[in-house]
């Protein structure tokens, strides 16, 4: 099946640095990835949707210019935590999918820990 | 709007026992169903998914769930369950173009 990595999968860092996740697709194309946040306890809330070669679509609530993404190539994608505080750490999962197979099948990365000190 | 309710927070089980997983879910259009299993730490692993066709569905590790569109539920059930099986059950409804929304999530605990 298809598989989706994810580095790092754990990271602690101090406030107010920035932290980057990367997203990969390593055996298919990923047209399209997907950011969630998952509180403890909680379900997954979709944070944005970013094709590759384009800007990524951000949900209503989430600020852009604390989470950039980048969708540089069919197999990476990228989200920078800017200037974490502690009320970004979470649990950080992506998604991958090719849109071009229609089967409405994502395939989740096994998620990042983020705790900001 | 589209919207999935899980009706069980918490379901505890002893092993071997049957388990149902409830779901409704809410939408004006047609849309696709998904459940997923997540442990502890890790992401999320399809079991089993609806698009179209029989509206029983098998999945994975001897799960499988039934599309009822009149009752608009699409309950997640397991004749036999094992201590393994333990984790967090996800369902969640896709209009197409992979948009998903997920439910609350439901801790299925095996008991021994």
């Amino acid at each position: 099946g298809a598989v989706v990595s994810q580095h790092p999968s754990r990271v602690i860092c101090k406030s107010g640095t920035s932290v980057k996740i990367e997203c990969r697709s390593l055996d298919f194309q990923a047209t399209t990835m997907f950011w969630y946040r998952q509180f403890p306890k909680q379900s997954l809330m979709l944070m944005a949707t970013s094709n590759e070669g384009s800007k990524a679509t951000y949900e209503q609530g989430v600020e852009k210019d604390k989470f950039l993404i980048n969708h540089a190539s069919l197999t990476l994608s990228t989200l920078t935590v800017t200037s974490a505080h502690p009320e970004d750490s979470s649990f950080y999962i992506c998604s991958a999918t090719d849109s071009r197979v229609p089967e409405e099948t994502q395939y989740f990365g096994p998620g990042t820990r983020l705790l900001v000190l | 709007a589209q919207s999935v309710t899980q009706l069980d927070s918490q379901v505890p089980v002893f092993e071997e026992a049957p388990v149902e997983l409830r779901c409704n879910y809410s939408s004006s259009v047609s849309v696709y169903l998904f459940w997923y299993v997540q442990y502890p730490n890790q992401g999320l692993q399809l079991l089993l998914k609806y698009l179209s066709g029989s509206t029983l569905v098998k999945g994975i590790n001897g799960f499988e769930a039934e599309f009822n569109k009149s009752q608009t539920s699409f309950h997640l059930r397991k004749p036999s369950v094992h201590i393994s099986d333990t984790a967090e059950y996800f369902c969640a409804v896709s209009l197409g173009g992979f948009k998903t929304i997920f439910g609350a999530g439901t801790r299925l605990f095996v008991k021994a």
